[in-house]
């Protein structure tokens, strides 16, 4: 069975600054897939990135970059020049049949 | 372009009345469909996940079932509905076989309430 773990139930960051959410995970697969969904409060899950297990390179979509360390069964998310649109909830996932963590409830603040 | 809707957005139902929520796909065939159920600020429950038409598979023993009549069309159905059944219910498809690499895209949920 595959577990997804989010340690950080809220997070908050100011406007501008970075912030870093963290995901470890379980799996027995070999060749897996991570991801990050933010849910907003209109609650609409929406992909924000995607970490392929069997690339080194981290992932990178405009202001969102992953920190994938496969030896540690990490996945991070990190957060640039934070805006207020950014505020969410955010969860870590893995396939198969999309396995969630708990959430990070991100706040931005001006 | 896939799309995927999911109604109605908002449901208040009764104890004891039945219950259907209906999923759909456009524009792709043979997709995978997944139900999944949401608690207040928690995480997602998966429910049911189907690969075809007329193939369900449970994850969760519960009040509920689930029904894949057509190809794009997923239904998640209660005869009897129960206090604990409320929450955010979310659809999702996605690719078939290797498809799911890309992730899930959802539908906008259904609120429901049961009284």
């Amino acid at each position: 069975a595959q577990t997804v773990t989010q340690s950080q139930p809220e997070m908050s960051v100011q406007e501008a600054e970075t912030v870093t959410l963290s995901c470890t995970y379980d799996t027995s697969e070999s060749d897996y897939y991570l991801f990050w969904y933010k849910q907003p409060p209109s609650r609409q899950m929406i992909l924000v990135i995607r970490q392929e297990a069997y690339k080194q390179q981290n992932a990178t979509e405009n202001r969102f970059s992953v920190n994938f360390q496969k030896a540690a069964k990490s996945f991070s998310l990190k957060i640039s020049d934070s805006q207020l649109g950014d505020a969410a909830m955010y969860f870590c996932a893995s396939v198969s049949r999309l396995t969630f963590g708990e959430g990070t409830q991100l706040t931005v603040n001006p | 372009s896939q799309t995927i809707h999911q109604w109605p957005a908002t449901l208040v139902q009764p104890v004891g009345s039945p219950l259907s929520l209906e999923c759909t796909v456009e524009g792709t065939s043979n997709p995978n469909l997944y139900w999944y159920r949401q608690a207040a600020g928690r995480g997602l429950q998966l429910l049911f996940y189907s690969v075809g038409i007329g193939q369900i598979s449970s994850e969760v023993p519960q009040n509920l079932s689930a029904s894949r009549p057509q190809d794009r069309q997923f239904i998640l159905s209660s005869k009897k509905l129960l206090l604990s059944d409320s929450g955010f219910y979310l659809c999702a498809w996605s690719g078939g076989a290797r498809g799911t690499r890309y992730g899930y895209t959802f539908g906008s949920g259904t609120r429901l309430t049961v009284v």
